[in-house]
């Protein structure tokens, strides 16, 4: 049990571009998803987190309108990446919890900004 | 001075070998406290998850806290090659801060043949 899956996988993007990336628990319902990103032999790094049907939270010095997250059901959370530039390019991961359970984490999905 | 303090490494071992890995922390408010498996480009694996202080074994992960030191462990017995990956220790509060997780650095951990 307690499955989450991403998709994409990986994903090559023109600078300026938009970039979707989706998470799914596929065999529990989330009330709460988190997405971080990590940089090459770095620990994980919290991004933002959100509630089913209310607005995300993000962490200090992440920017809302350029990472934008939308939490529409029990089971998907979507982080676009808007207008993409090189340095967005990085490992990000999705993970997903029931309520006052531990998170489980998506495989993650790696961007490249060309 | 970080939350939780955990050094990266690396770590190499002999197959077969105890391999033992550690976390500190700062917040005496932490109860939760989970090891996560990462292997390169793949998103971290839960290993265990243990509440409060004490041990948990599962095949041959072991678990321990000890709240009064605010240290953890993970022993690997037995390390195979495959446990080739790093290690991540995090912890959560009990109530508060929702299920935000604080991770430490992480250990990456080298068995070899």
């Amino acid at each position: 049990g307690a499955v989450v899956s991403q998709h994409p996988s990986w994903v090559i993007c023109k600078s300026g571009t938009s970039v979707k990336i989706e998470c799914r628990s596929l065999d529990f319902q989330a009330t709460t998803m988190f997405w971080y990103r990590q940089f090459p032999k770095q620990s994980l790094m919290l991004m933002a987190t959100s509630n089913e049907g209310s607005k995300a939270t993000y962490e200090q010095g992440v920017e809302k309108d350029k990472f934008l997250i939308n939490h529409a059901s029990l089971t998907l959370s979507t982080l676009t990446v808007t207008s993409a530039h090189p340095e967005d390019s990085s490992f990000y991961i999705c993970s997903a919890s029931a309520a006052g359970d531990t998170q489980y984490f998506g495989p993650g999905t790696r961007l490249t900004v060309l | 001075q970080k939350e939780v303090e955990q050094d990266p490494g690396p770590l190499s071992v002999p197959e077969g070998a105890i391999v033992s890995l550690n976390c500190t922390y700062s917040n005496s408010a932490f109860q939760y406290f989970m090891w996560y498996r990462q292997y390169s480009r793949k998103g971290p694996e839960l290993l265990m998850y243990t509440y409060s202080s004490g041990n948990k074994e599962d095949g041959r992960f072991t678990a321990q806290v000890d709240k009064s030191s605010k240290y953890i462990s993970l022993f690997i017995r037995d390390s195979q090659p495959s446990d080739s990956a790093t290690y991540l220790c995090a912890m959560r509060l009990t109530t508060g801060g929702g299920n935000k997780l604080t991770f430490g650095t992480g250990t990456q951990l080298k068995v070899e043949l």
